[in-house]
């Protein structure tokens, strides 16, 4: 158990779906990320908020829209999504996104397939 | 381009040791951490370097050399519990991580 929650931890949907992954942490942190991970390849950072405000857009398209309501969740909503979207996707915190030796701690994963 | 390569699988018996190596190049740096990953499961973190030298951790060491773009995770006395990818990832200039693919460790009897 890391602190970090993630839910559905599995989800299948259809092309025209409307869907949203949520993420909770319970460390106190001000920084959590979405993370992509695909079958051998390296994790794919979507998304970073630090103090509820995005920092980070790695130009993730428009069909994946987070949300943060407060420091402690975390929402990734799915729109329209592609069959090449299918992956895991994985939410982190840090105490906050800087330097140093902070350390981001991950939650399960949601395991995403896209009819 | 950042990059980081790690070799895509091992094997080691169990009792032994292995060497996981882990070399970069990228913008800037401001540390290396090593993650274990169980299939099905979140990463935790294992370790954190960011001076040149050997960092241990009981049964773990990880080493860097700024220098040489390198690292290694040293798992010792292994254990059918350590099959698992180990991920290595460097923070930038910019504070992202960087990461690797990953490398799958099979521990065997």
């Amino acid at each position: 158990e890391t602190g970090v929650t993630q839910t559905p931890r599995h989800l299948v949907m259809g092309m025209t779906n409307k869907k949203s992954l949520k993420c909770e942490q319970h460390l106190g942190h001000n920084a959590m990320y979405w993370y992509k991970q695909s079958a051998k390849k390296p994790l794919e950072l979507m998304f970073v908020y630090n103090f509820k405000e995005q920092t980070e857009n790695n130009s993730v398209p428009s069909r994946f829209s987070p949300e943060c309501p407060n420091s402690s969740h975390l929402f990734l909503h799915l729109h329209t999504l592609q069959p090449e979207d299918s992956a895991l996707y994985l939410c982190a915190s840090s105490q906050d996104f800087s330097g140093g030796a902070d350390t981001q701690y991950f939650g399960p994963g949601t395991r995403l397939t896209v009819l | 381009g950042q990059n980081i390569d790690q070799p895509t699988e091992m094997t080691a018996t169990e009792g032994a040791i292995v060497q996981i190596n882990c070399t970069y190049q990228t913008s800037g740096f401001n540390g290396l951490f090593w993650y274990q990953q169980h299939a099905g499961e979140a990463p935790t973190f294992l370790s954190y370097n960011v001076l040149d030298g050997l960092e241990e951790k009981g049964r773990f060491s990880s080493f860097l050399s700024r220098s040489k773009g390198y690292s290694y995770l040293l798992l010792k006395e292994l254990q059918m519990k350590d099959s698992a990818s180990y991920l290595c990832a460097v923070r930038d200039s910019n504070y992202q991580l960087i990461w690797g693919a990953g490398t799958k460790l099979i521990i065997k009897p």
